[in-house]
């Protein structure tokens, strides 16, 4: 079974930094992109960045409301992947959610979603 | 702010039929780049309903269809049925902003 767990919510400080960190299982890790997405509180959904698979270059994309300040890694020995958020603000409040990418980046779709995590941005 | 619009609110008796629209531009939609769609029960994570426009993933019933013509794509839900009360949000590329862009989300009601 496909799953993914974000961790590392919590409530931050305007100007500070948060990893978030989403551990997958069920499927072979590093053959897949992962991307990250997040929810304001009552808002619709927004596209934050993405990684492509190792075998693709493992390189990045990112909305333009987060490039510079995020960043998205992987660990596939591990089954991880990271999303780095520095220099918060409190428009980051939001639930993030990663998930599973099935095909290219243009072309494709979060197929597997986790569970999501809150980030509170407050002083 | 979302590329891609969708009208707020739909809502029907069990049996009927549903439909909710998504509407884009020539850098998303009528680019040519695919339309999925995403089903979010209240209080969850979304779920892949349709991909590829017209495409439903394995568990997803028949009721579910999508469509997409120009710079516009559709879902309708036929058999509407309580449990399909939820949020439901279009989602593409979009080439100016060079990502990915989610429609406005709609939230479908069964009276």
């Amino acid at each position: 079974e496909v799953q993914l767990v974000e961790s590392g919510g919590g409530l931050v400080k305007p100007g500070r930094s948060l990893r978030l960190s989403c551990t997958a299982s069920g499927f072979t890790f590093g053959d897949y992109g992962v991307s990250w997405f997040r929810q304001a509180p009552g808002k619709g959904l927004e596209w934050v960045g993405f990684i492509r698979s190792k075998a693709y270059g493992g390189t990045t994309e990112y909305a333009a409301s987060v490039k510079g300040r995020f960043s998205i890694s992987r660990d596939d020995s591990k089954s991880i992947a990271y999303l780095q958020m520095n220099s918060l603000n409190t428009e980051d409040t939001a639930v993030y959610y990663c998930s599973r990418w099935y095909y290219d980046f243009w072309s494709g779709y979060p197929d597997y979603w986790g569970q999501g995590a809150l980030v509170t941005v407050s002083s | 702010q979302s590329v891609l619009t969708q009208s707020p609110s739909v809502s029907g008796a069990p049996g009927q039929r549903v439909t909710i629209s998504c509407t884009g531009s020539s850098s998303n939609i009528g680019a040519g780049y695919d339309v999925h769609w995403y089903q979010q029960l209240p209080g969850t994570a979304p779920q892949l309903l349709i991909y590829g426009n017209n495409n439903r993933p394995s568990g997803v019933p028949d009721r579910f269809s999508g469509s997409k013509s120009g710079t516009s794509a559709s879902l309708a839900i036929s058999g509407l049925q309580a449990e399909d009360e939820a949020d439901y949000y279009c989602q593409s590329y979009d080439s100016s902003l060079s990502g990915h862009v989610f429609g406005t989300g709609t939230k479908v009601t069964v009276l």
